[in-house]
C-alpha cells in the first residue's frame, strides 16, 4: 500500500533560520509528488507539484526538490508568516486518489 | 470569490442524528472529492466524483453517501452520526481528466463536526 511519512513531525526555527522538512514516500510508479500548507482552522493551499527525481520548485522562501525515494522542503531564512503545517502527498500510476503525510508543523519564533 | 466553499464550516450535533455537508466549486472543474481530517490531522481521502459520476469510493460506512447534483456540487449526506466520525470534512476540487490525475485539488475551508 502506497505510504507516506514526514519528518519531524514539529519544527520550531528561530526567524531567519534554514532548515528542511522531509517527506519520505513508498509509492508504486510515482506520478506526481505534492507540497501543501495548511494554516490552523483552514484547508491546504497548494504550494508544489514534482513529477520526476532531480526536479526542483522555488517560491519565495521556499524550495522543494525530489529524488527516488523522498522530497525536501527547503525553507531559507524563513518569517513568522511561514508558521504552519507543511503537508506532503503523492500519487502513483495505478491509482488516482492522492496519500497524504500526516505533516510537518513548523513554528518561527521572532 | 471563494474558489471552493462549504456550508455549514461548524456543525455540533447528537449521536444519531442525520446531517448534510454542502460543497460548491466555481472554478469550472470536473473532479470534485471529499476528505476526513482526524485528531492527529491525517487527511485522507473518502470520495471523487468525475462530471458527476463516482469513480473513487475508499472505505467508509455507507452511512456517509456523497451526492452530486451537478458537477460544481458536492453534498455529503451522513446517516445516524457516531461519536468517531467527529472530524473536520474537507471539499476539494481539480481539473483532473481521466488521463492524467495529477492536477492539483484545491480545498475548501473545512467543515468541523462535533458528536455529542
Amino acid at each position: 500500500e502506497d505510504q507516506v511519512t514526514q519528518s519531524p513531525e514539529a519544527l520550531r526555527l528561530q526567524e531567519g533560520e534554514s532548515s528542511s522538512l522531509n517527506c519520505s514516500y513508498t509509492v508504486s510508479g510515482l506520478r506526481g509528488l505534492f507540497w501543501y500548507r495548511q494554516d490552523p482552522g483552514k484547508g491546504p493551499e497548494f504550494l508544489f507539484t514534482l513529477y520526476s527525481a532531480g526536479e526542483e520548485k522555488e517560491k519565495e522562501r521556499l524550495k522543494a526538490t525530489l529524488t527516488k525515494k523522498e522530497s525536501f522542503l527547503h525553507i531559507t531564512a524563513p518569517k513568522p508568516e511561514d508558521s504552519a503545517t507543511y503537508l506532503c502527498a503523492a500519487i502513483n500510476f495505478g491509482n488516482e486518489k492522492l496519500t497524504f503525510g500526516t505533516g510537518t508543523r513548523l513554528t518561527i519564533i521572532p | 470569490d471563494t474558489a471552493v466553499s462549504q456550508t455549514p464550516k461548524y456543525l455540533v450535533t447528537q449521536m444519531g442524528n442525520d446531517k448534510s455537508i454542502k460543497c460548491e466549486q466555481n472554478l469550472g472543474h470536473d473532479t470534485m472529492y471529499w476528505y476526513k481530517q482526524d485528531s492527529k490531522k491525517f487527511l485522507k481521502i473518502m470520495f471523487s466524483y468525475n462530471n458527476k459520476e463516482l469513480i473513487i469510493n475508499e472505505t467508509v460506512p455507507n452511512r456517509f453517501s456523497p451526492k452530486s447534483p451537478d458537477k460544481a456540487h458536492l453534498n455529503l449526506h451522513i446517516n445516524s452520526l457516531e461519536l468517531g466520525d467527529s472530524a473536520v470534512y474537507f471539499c476539494a476540487s481539480s481539473p483532473k481528466t481521466v488521463d492524467d490525475p495529477t492536477e492539483t485539488q484545491y480545498f475548501g475551508p473545512g467543515t468541523r463536526l462535533l458528536v455529542l
